[in-house]
């Protein structure tokens, strides 16, 4: 069976350093992968998203980056955290026909200071 | 582009009353429609979906219905239990099959009180 983990699942961080949060997959394939950000009020906002190595598609423009650097694994990344960066992170993933259906992992709690 | 529109909450119930969470949406097609569960502290699980008009989605006493001539996607359970509390997110999915994931609503904060 798949499952995905991400870690660290909590993380307080001085402004201005640096950020990184990782993601993997197990038991699937080629699999689509995506970071979503929760901040309190605001539902889900999609971040980046990737349908394969070295891929990475930008929703908006910020302070973070992603990368790729394995078909499994999905990494977060920041040179300088904002507060504004504080907030829970989801990494999902998807099969590559895109059935719609995400499988979530345990989310990653950053608090920037 | 797509949205998906839900109450936001927080909505409090007591225990064993009948639930309801509203979720409209708007799509330029014929999107599947989701509804994902959120516990404290833990990431999204799907707790059920349905893939086109009129089907009937189901899972652990809850229900929705895919309303094509409302677009509308109704969270519902007879009798709600404390271990419910949770946060509900509504979502879609674009039927071009983008990779772009799923719109997701704001999410609806359930309590529910002994």
């Amino acid at each position: 069976s798949q499952t995905i983990h991400q870690w660290p699942a909590t993380l307080v961080q001085p402004v201005g350093s640096p950020l990184s949060l990782e993601c993997t997959v197990e038991g699937t394939s080629n699999p689509n992968l995506y970071w979503y950000r929760q901040a309190a009020g605001r539902g889900l906002q999609l971040l980046f998203y990737s349908v394969g190595i070295g891929q990475i598609s930008s929703e908006v423009p910020q302070n973070l980056s992603a990368s790729r650097p394995q078909d499994r694994q999905f990494i977060l990344s920041s040179k300088k955290l904002l507060l504004s960066d504080s907030g829970f992170y989801l990494c999902a993933w998807s099969v590559l026909a895109n059935t719609g259906e995400l499988f979530f992992g345990e989310g990653s709690r950053l608090t920037v200071l | 582009g797509d949205s998906v529109t839900q109450m936001e909450g927080p909505v409090t119930l007591s225990e064993e009353a009948f639930l309801t969470i509203n979720c409209t949406y708007t799509a330029t097609g014929y999107p599947s429609l989701f509804w994902y569960v959120q516990y404290p502290g833990e990431g999204l699980q799907l707790l059920l979906k349905a893939t086109k008009a009129d089907d009937k989605g189901s899972n652990k006493g809850f229900e929705a219905t895919y309303r094509k001539e409302t677009t509308s996607f109704h969270l519902e359970k007879g009798s709600v239990q404390v271990s419910d509390s949770a946060v509900y997110f509504c979502a879609l999915s674009d039927p071009g099959g983008g990779a772009d994931g799923l719109t997701f609503g704001k999410g609806t904060h359930l309590i529910i009180q002994p």
